[in-house]
């Protein structure tokens, strides 16, 4: 399968706890995007990478959540003192975007956090 | 802010009829709209999109269109088959910014 995956695919902690998940893109895109999405609504945008620059950031994105791409290719977005606000589906995409042109964002599976 | 409003939330129609989803957008510097296409507990899939410089595209059964000027973009299902039902979702990209802002959905129930 050469599509972007995530992993895990499930994720159960309890309050407090700290979680970390993994994205890897398709090969050779050089944009990597990270979305929330809950129960009945349309993917939120977290934040988004170019290579390894972290180029914008939500405001839903909390001083608990930080996100990496350190080497430009797989990403990790790590959630400290996870609340129970936070149960969502985290969903990664990747892009290959030349420079001044727009192309298509290819979602990976999804990773569905449960804090109980 | 960038807003992307979706009409209808659900919609249900006859296996072989024509599904109309509709979507209006804040940002006039958007120029990027793609439509994903949900099933339960899987991936948005992308399944069509449009670029500001043209006004429709059509893929097979499925065709969208833009009317830049009024702000709004539509997708169109001809020929529903009841592998089509899923959620969609719209989406805008703006000039000013490079994430996808997403409509709250659409459900389609295509019933046989």
């Amino acid at each position: 399968d050469t599509g972007v995956s995530q992993d895990p695919r499930h994720k159960i902690t309890k309050r407090g706890q700290n979680v970390t998940f993994r994205c890897d893109p398709i090969s050779e895109h050089n944009r990597l995007y990270w979305y929330r999405q809950t129960l009945g609504q349309g993917p939120e945008f977290l934040t988004y990478f170019q290579n390894e620059a972290q180029l914008e950031k939500s405001r839903l994105l909390s001083d608990r959540f930080s996100a990496e791409r350190p080497k430009g290719s797989f990403s990790t977005l790590e959630i400290q003192r996870t609340e129970q606000g936070d149960s969502a589906m985290y969903l990664c995409a990747s892009s290959p975007f030349p420079r001044g042109v727009l192309f298509e964002q290819y979602f990976g599976p999804g990773t569905r956090l449960t804090v109980t | 802010g960038e807003n992307v409003e979706q009409h209808p939330s659900t919609l249900s129609v006859q296996e072989g009829d024509s599904a109309v989803i509709k979507c209006t957008y804040s940002d006039s510097a958007s120029n990027y709209f793609p439509w994903y296409k949900q099933e339960l507990g899987k991936r948005p899939q992308l399944i069509i999109d449009i670029r500001s410089n043209v006004g429709e595209k059509k893929d097979q059964r499925i065709a969208v269109t833009l009317n830049k000027t009024a702000k709004h973009f539509s997708l169109h299902i001809t020929e529903t088959q009841p592998e089509d039902s899923a959620v969609y979702f719209c989406a805008g990209l703006g000039g000013n910014t490079d994430k996808l802002i997403f409509g709250t959905g659409t459900r389609l129930q295509v019933f046989p």
